[in-house]
């Protein structure tokens, strides 16, 4: 069984601070994760993911996530926020054995002000 | 490729009416999966393909609904006697065997409205 928690519905920065989105998992195998961005009416589009190599993986639009097996967790991170950041942004576990389908979290909308 | 395409984008039916949507995945991708998502949740899985073969389903997938997949083509999911709770977006998702190295490629979705 594989499940994510997203703390926080909803996160507000300025344009120019740093982005945190927060990502616990829990898996019974060694998990894969990933992290998704959806934009408005869109379908979900991937950020980046961790597969077991660098704990610090770096995704597209300058986000990166690092993986803790010591906190279970998986959070999001960028240094600088953009207007174009506001969006949708959902966490993801799967597992390594099995059919490799993949568990959301709720979601976490990021707010992106002026 | 360009991507995987899902019809129609939105649909909106009368109560006990069925409806049927389309997906076409990246062809080279062997598995195709199925998700719903409501307004203030993440996507919950539905079921899942490995090229022909439907191999699991969730326990959210009721009587009404079904999936296919025939060919191991594209994949179709129907709604029968629809009800004002299954109003959700639909999503679809390819990926080739080992998803968690390529990733799992979502479309667009379709958006379903029941009234």
């Amino acid at each position: 069984a594989q499940s994510v928690t997203q703390l926080g519905s909803h996160v507000s920065v300025s344009e120019g601070a740093l982005v945190l989105l927060r990502c616990n998992y829990s898996s019974s195998v060694p998990p894969y994760l990933f992290w998704y961005v959806q934009y408005p009416n869109q379908g979900l589009q991937l950020l980046l993911k961790y597969t077991s190599a660098a704990t610090l993986v770096k995704g597209i639009n300058g986000f990166e996530a690092e993986f803790k097996k010591s906190e279970t967790s998986f959070h999001l991170t960028k240094p600088s926020a953009h207007m174009r950041d506001a969006a949708e942004y959902f966490c993801a576990v799967s597992d390594r054995e099995g059919y490799s389908t993949l568990t959301f979290g709720k979601g976490t909308m990021l707010l992106v002000s002026p | 490729d360009t991507g995987v395409s899902q019809n129609p984008r939105h649909k909106i039916t009368k109560r006990g009416q069925n409806v049927t949507f389309r997906c076409d995945p990246i062809s080279e991708h062997n598995r195709l999966y199925w998700y719903r998502q409501t307004l203030g949740q993440g996507p919950e899985f539905l079921t899942y393909f490995q090229n022909e073969a439907q191999l699991e389903k969730s326990r959210l997938l009721s009587d009404r609904f079904s999936a296919e997949r025939p060919k191991g083509s594209f994949s179709t999911l129907e709604i029968q006697r629809t009800e004002q709770g299954d109003s959700a977006m639909y999503l679809c998702a390819s990926s080739s065997n080992r998803g968690w190295i390529g990733g799992y490629t979502f479309g667009s979705g379709t958006r379903l409205t029941v009234v």
